[in-house]
């Protein structure tokens, strides 16, 4: 079945540092391919997507490439805040499925000290 | 628009109650989605519907029910609560259609049966 892993957090960075959040995923055919950030007490918002192998996703001065070689979807920035402290899940969907539901990392939690 | 609304924001209940939670979404979606968040886990389908009248079961449905009346509503009932449903519980729509597959989440419901 379809599956995603991404990196093991917590994740503690100081402001202004390079990030890097690694996520593979298991699938059949072409999914789609989604960053979630979660800030705490609220529910997940779309960072970023990709919808087929090469394109970049970005936003906020996030940036995730599909890469299909490898089957992976890194989520990069150049210089963290300390706004972006949140969990944030990496997740597919695969149209074969009928429902376009999501299939979930477990999450890794971010936190940017000043 | 007002998005997707999850009421009520959180709740105590005894083991065995049973209650309704609440997810109304504006956007016309046909999609509708009920996840459950575990702690230090990603989000895990419980039910879904493609569209009013139909409904069907995700990953983990037992203990759940749910209906869909009208477009707009998709409300998840928990009919003899256990303490392996406490978990925050989020409610998402989708468009469905497209490549984009993407889902807009409500803002939860943290739930906790003692």
């Amino acid at each position: 079945g379809n599956s995603v892993t991404q990196m093991e957090g917590p994740v503690t960075l100081s402001e202004e540092a390079f990030l890097t959040i690694n996520c593979t995923y298991t699938a059949t055919g072409y999914p789609s391919l989604f960053w979630y950030v979660q800030y705490p007490g609220e529910g997940l918002q779309l960072l970023l997507k990709a919808t087929k192998a090469d394109d970049k996703g970005s936003n906020k001065g996030f940036e995730a490439t599909y890469r299909k070689e490898t089957t992976s979807f890194h989520l990069e920035k150049g210089s963290v805040q300390v706004s972006d402290s949140a969990v944030y899940f990496c997740a597919l969907s695969y149209p074969g499925a009928g429902s376009y539901q999501l299939t979930f990392g477990k999450g890794t939690k971010l936190s940017v000290i000043p | 628009n007002a998005g997707v609304t999850q009421t009520p924001k959180f709740r105590i209940l005894k083991i065995g109650q049973s209650m309704t939670l609440q997810c109304t979404q504006d956007m016309n979606h046909n999609y509708m989605y009920w996840y459950r968040q575990d702690p230090g886990m990603g989000l895990k389908l419980i039910y879904y519907s493609v569209g009013a009248g139909i409904t069907d079961k995700g990953e983990v449905p037992n203990g759940y029910n749910v209906s869909r009346s009208t477009t707009e509503d998709f409300p998840l009932r928990l009919e003899l609560a256990a303490p392996s449903q406490t978990s925050v519980y989020f409610c998402a729509s989708s468009l469905g259609q497209g490549r984009s597959y993407e889902q807009y989440f409500g803002p939860g419901t943290r739930l906790t049966v003692t």
